[in-house]
């Protein structure tokens, strides 16, 4: 069966400092991949996605995911961290080819931003 | 841009009561999903639907049941409201085609069941 974790619950970093958030997944062949962020009282917004081809994949608002297929992880990682990027980040994971497109999801992880 | 709307923002209903939370789309997607959100255990699947009046048991089905009459709206119905259901509810939406599943989703309703 499917899984995706996220170690971390929760981090804080410094306004300006750089920005990892680690997600690994369980699944037999290579999955989709998503990272959403979900800013405090709102819904999920999609940051970025990977389906195939280059492993390093760029989104919105500056970040950027690497898919390793060797450690089953898509770390999202930012080089430079804004007081507006203190939000709830979730990773998830689609099967090929299900029927109705489903995703799970990670547990999240809360970022807070120190200025 | 996709929009996905749900009827409310904010609900409080008492035990025992039934609870309809609806959901609406507007850019023609086949899919529809219902989760709860709760602290620490992140986004769970309640049920979903790939086409008009189909419907799948997600993760955690049970207290709920899931209504599509049209291709546009997923309502989602808690037959007997619990004080176990207090949670966020986030509806989503999303294409069926095999490689776009990125899902879309609603701003969310909190419901508090007292």
């Amino acid at each position: 069966a499917q899984s995706v974790t996220q170690p971390d619950i929760h981090i804080t970093v410094s306004e300006g400092a750089s920005l990892e958030l680690r997600c690994n997944y369980s699944y037999g062949a290579t999955p989709y991949l998503f990272w959403y962020v979900q800013s405090p009282g709102q819904g999920l917004q999609l940051l970025l996605k990977y389906f195939s081809g280059d492993t390093l994949v760029q989104g919105i608002k500056g970040f950027e995911a690497e898919f390793k297929r060797s450690q089953s992880s898509f770390n999202l990682r930012k080089p430079s961290v804004h007081w507006s990027d203190a939000a709830e980040y979730f990773c998830a994971v689609g099967a090929r080819n299900n029927q109705g497109g489903k995703l799970i999801f990670g547990q999240g992880t809360e970022l807070s931003v120190k200025p | 841009d996709v929009k996905v709307t749900q009827s409310s923002r904010y609900l409080v209903k008492r035990t025992g009561e039934k609870v309809f939370l609806e959901c609406v789309q507007d850019m023609d997607h086949e899919n529809m999903f219902w989760y709860r959100q709760d602290p620490g255990l992140g986004l769970r699947l309640i049920y979903f639907s790939y086409d008009v009046k189909m419907k799948e048991k997600g993760d955690i089905p049970e207290g709920y049941s899931v209504s599509r009459e049209k291709k546009e709206r997923f309502s989602l119905i808690l037959e007997s409201a619990s004080t176990n259901q207090t949670s966020m509810y986030l509806c989503a939406s999303g294409r069926g085609l095999a490689t776009s599943y990125e899902q879309y989703f609603g701003p969310g309703t909190r419901l508090t069941v007292t």
